[in-house]
């Protein structure tokens, strides 16, 4: 079945670490992206990218870096110089990037900054 | 700065009752509306999109949505809510290849 994977489920890190997120798609879109999840704040845009080897900073970057360097994967790394880590993460993927397209999740990683 | 507002944080209901959850944005121009449900261990997915036409639009599992420009809302509606509609319901925007979420509104219902 088509679909993204993200993994790890879970994950625990110790402040001062650095932690990365996987992101694998089969679905051959072209623009995939990286959100974040809090309790009443819904989902806030950290990166994207609308092609191989480019991305763009999203609305709360900071903290995070990404790479695009395959179609199919987009990790995500979340530095030791974001403050406040600790939060669902989910990525997802559209056909191309454009304002009109679906977005299709992944089931999300949970980091725990211990 | 665009944004997308909804109106509640939780609602609760007891089933057949009729939903109508509120969601308003902030973008100038030609805008994309979206309403994504999360039910309770899966992913997000589309419930129902709005790009132009006719501004009532219908979705999945009963659901309906209705565009309103000059209010700059797009609220979701459903007649009678089923215990199965107990979920997270965001609405979201977009006009370019960003997209925009609203906080979400977590709908309880009671069998």
């Amino acid at each position: 079945d088509g679909g993204i994977t993200q993994s790890p489920k879970y994950l625990f890190r110790k402040e001062g670490q650095n932690v990365t997120l996987s992101c694998e798609q089969n679905l051959n879109h072209d623009a995939m992206y990286w959100y974040r999840q809090d309790p009443g704040q819904g989902l806030r845009l950290i990166y994207y990218s609308q092609i191989v080897n480019d991305f763009q900073k999203g609305d709360i970057a900071e903290g995070y870096s990404v790479s695009r360097e395959k179609k199919e994967s987009f990790p995500l790394t979340v530095t030791s110089a974001q403050k406040n880590p600790t939060a669902f993460y989910l990525c997802a993927s559209s056909l191309r990037s454009s304002g009109a397209n679906v977005l299709t999740f992944g089931a999300g990683s949970r980091l725990t900054v211990l | 700065a665009q944004s997308v507002s909804q109106h509640n944080h939780h609602v609760i209901l007891s089933e057949a009752a009729s939903l109508e959850l509120g969601c308003n944005y902030s973008y100038g121009g030609t805008v994309n509306l979206f309403w994504y449900v999360q039910y309770p261990g899966q992913h997000l997915q589309l419930l129902l999109k709005y790009f132009s036409g006719d501004p009532l639009v219908k979705g999945i599992k009963g659901f309906e949505a209705e565009f309103i420009k000059s209010k700059f809302s797009f609220n979701l509606r459903k007649p009678s809510v089923q215990w199965s509609d107990t979920a997270e319901y965001f609405c979201a925007a977009s006009n370019d290849y960003k997209l925009s979420f609203g906080a979400g509104t977590t709908v309880t219902v009671r069998a």
